[in-house]
Order: C-alpha cells, then structure tokens, then sequence
C-alpha cells in the first residue's frame, strides 16, 4: 500500500463546474496535510493546509479532513482554465517528513 | 521574502558523469530537502537536512549520491557517477517546520 495514495486522472471538468480531487493516507499518526499545484515544467506550489477535521475555505479551494477515514480532499469552486494543472497531495508523517502522492492531472475544459 | 534558489535549472550529462546541484534556502529556515521527480511521478525525499545535520537519508542512493549542508545554509547534491535512470527533476525545498514547504524552480538533469 502506498503512503500516499492519488487518482492519477485524468480527470476533466467543464469550465465553472466544482472540481473534486481526492487522497487517503496509509499513516495514521499524521499531523498535516497539504495540497500543492504544480504546472507543468514548473515547481510545486502550497495551495492548501489544513490540520484538523472538517473544512477549511481559501477563496475558490475547499480543503476537507477526515482523520478517521484517513481521507483528505480539495475542492475548486468555478474551475478555470488556469487551474488546469497536476494536483500532488502531501502528508506530515509521524516520521516528521513530508510523502507526496503520485498526483492528479486536472485538465479544465472551456 | 527571497525564495529557494538553485542552479543550474538545466543541464545534460552523459552517463558515468557527474553532476552537482546547489541550493541556498530561505534565509533563516532551519530545515531543507532535497527531492527526486521522475516525469508522471510526485517527488520523491531524497534526504532532509535540519541545520547541518541530516535527518532522514533513507532513500538516498549512497553509492552514488551525497549531498552536504555546510554551516547549516546552502547545500549541495551530487551524482557519480549518474546513469540514465537518474533524469529527472531534483527539487530542492525549506522550511520552518510542519507547515509545509516552499519549492525551488528545480534542476532538470537529462543523462543520455
């Protein structure tokens, strides 16, 4: 089993719909929980965190935790094409370093 | 605030060569890493430095890579010799702690 684990898509949205990417981790001592953009041909971005349950609001990005489940997900609201990008989910280990998952291509069609 | 640098961002080597990156973090961040992307893969650790001392080395392939963090500032990784299997984007990444990293643009190495 992976420690990260991610669709890797890819998975298409029309333009302005919500997008819903998804992850679940194998670590159940993890503390933190990240969601990076990266563009292709480009370093990944922090877009998102969140460290406790429930639901965490930044503009268009939901962030959602659920420790129990071991599940973390991002949603965009009103998808543009400019959000058209892999989407890697990374976790805070116990082991106090940081495993991303493989990513999910996001592809926004207008 | 000034971001991760490194160098170079491109560079072909062939095979048995070798090869060196460098790094200079954030200033004042105390941890920094190093990371492998291989095309269609999320990064992968290579090896975590806190000041300059290392962390986690676990998946740094020791027989051909080592990296250094002198005066717990900048840093750099080095391959030799390389082979093909190593193309790939090596990501170099600091922080403060658990809040997540800030990236540098990466190197792109290319070992024909």
């Amino acid at each position: 089993q992976k420690e990260v684990e991610q669709n890797s898509g890819p998975l298409s949205v029309p333009e302005g719909a919500i997008a819903s990417l998804n992850c679940t981790y194998s670590d159940r001592g993890s503390q933190s929980f990240f969601w990076y953009r990266q563009y292709s041909g480009k370093s990944p971005e922090l877009i998102m965190s969140i460290y406790s349950n429930g639901d965490k609001e930044d503009g268009r990005f939901t962030a959602q935790l659920n420790k129990a489940s071991q599940y973390v997900s991002l949603l965009i609201r009103d998808s543009q094409p400019s959000d058209s990008a892999t989407y890697l989910c990374a976790v805070y280990s116990s082991a106090s370093k940081i495993i991303f998952g493989s990513g999910t291509r996001l592809s926004i069609r207008p | 605030e000034a971001g991760v640098a490194q160098s170079p961002r491109y560079k072909i080597i062939e095979k048995r060569q070798s090869v060196a990156f460098w790094c200079n973090p954030i200033s004042g961040h105390a941890t920094l890493y190093w990371y492998q992307q291989i095309l269609g893969q999320g990064p992968k650790l290579l090896i975590q430095f806190q000041n300059n001392g290392v962390v986690d080395d676990s998946q740094l392939p020791k027989d051909r890579f080592s990296a250094e963090r002198l005066k717990g500032v900048d840093s750099t990784l080095k391959i030799q010799p390389a082979k093909l299997e190593d193309s790939a984007v090596y990501l170099c990444a600091s922080s403060l702690g658990r809040n997540g990293y800030t990236f540098g643009s990466g190197t792109r190495l290319t070992v024909v």
